[in-house]
């Protein structure tokens, strides 16, 4: 089964809109991470947010928070007042309690469209 | 600092040839990893250091990749014999245990291109 799981291969937003980019995950262990990365066509991969499994609260980093359900094994990134710079690839990515791999997503392209 | 710094950031090679990648991790990162990307698909694991140490190696690196990171500071990727196949973005990540969530770290990748 994939661990990590991006269901949206393509979104569209209006400038200044919010979106929000899903991710589902899949682990049984109790302790975990979850990351989202941006990767605009230039190549690198930009850390943009974590959240550990035992966060009680969801993450916010700027315009960008995650939306952590538990229960449902969701990690949806949000971000808000999207802007033209905003267009990329987003990956989320998944680390299971102390291993030293990043498990990630086939990714979701965003258009911010002016 | 810098960031994460991969050299070279293209290479074409022909089939056959060997070749090598260097990463110059964040200088006060311990930890440095070796990811494998192609087109349409999310980065996928090949190998971890732990300063020196090669701890994790994925099946995906077959014989002919070999990785080292002699000092503990700068690592190399080389694979022998490159195939067509071998052909994707090569990304490097280095991360420190100091990070609460120890995040790693990208570079920009080196795109190796096998004709």
């Amino acid at each position: 089964a994939q661990k990590i799981t991006q269901t949206q291969p393509g979104m569209f937003v209006q400038e200044k809109e919010a979106v929000t980019l899903d991710c589902t995950y899949d682990t049984s262990d109790p302790s975990y991470g979850l990351f989202w990365y941006k990767q605009p066509s230039s190549g690198e991969m930009i850390f943009l947010i974590y959240q550990g499994s035992y966060d009680q609260q969801n993450a916010t980093e700027g315009r960008y928070s995650l939306n952590f359900q538990k229960a449902r094994k969701s990690a949806n990134l949000v971000i808000s007042a999207s802007q033209l710079g905003d267009s990329a690839m987003y990956f989320c990515a998944m680390r299971e309690g102390l291993g030293n791999q990043f498990y990630f997503g086939t990714g979701t392209s965003l258009t911010v469209i002016p | 600092d810098t960031g994460v710094s991969q050299n070279p950031r293209h290479k074409i090679t022909k089939r056959g040839q060997n070749v090598t990648f260097r990463c110059d991790p964040i200088s006060e990162h311990n930890r440095l990893y070796w990811y494998r990307q192609t087109l349409g698909q999310g980065p996928e694991f090949l190998t971890y250091f732990q300063n020196e140490a090669q701890l994790e190696k994925s099946r995906l690196l077959s014989d002919r990749f070999s990785a080292e990171r002699p000092k503990g500071s700068f690592s190399t990727l080389e694979i022998q014999r490159t195939e067509q196949g071998d052909s994707a973005m090569y990304l490097c990540a280095s991360s420190s245990d100091r990070d609460v969530g120890v995040e790693q770290y990208f570079g920009p990748g080196t795109r190796l291109t096998v004709t």
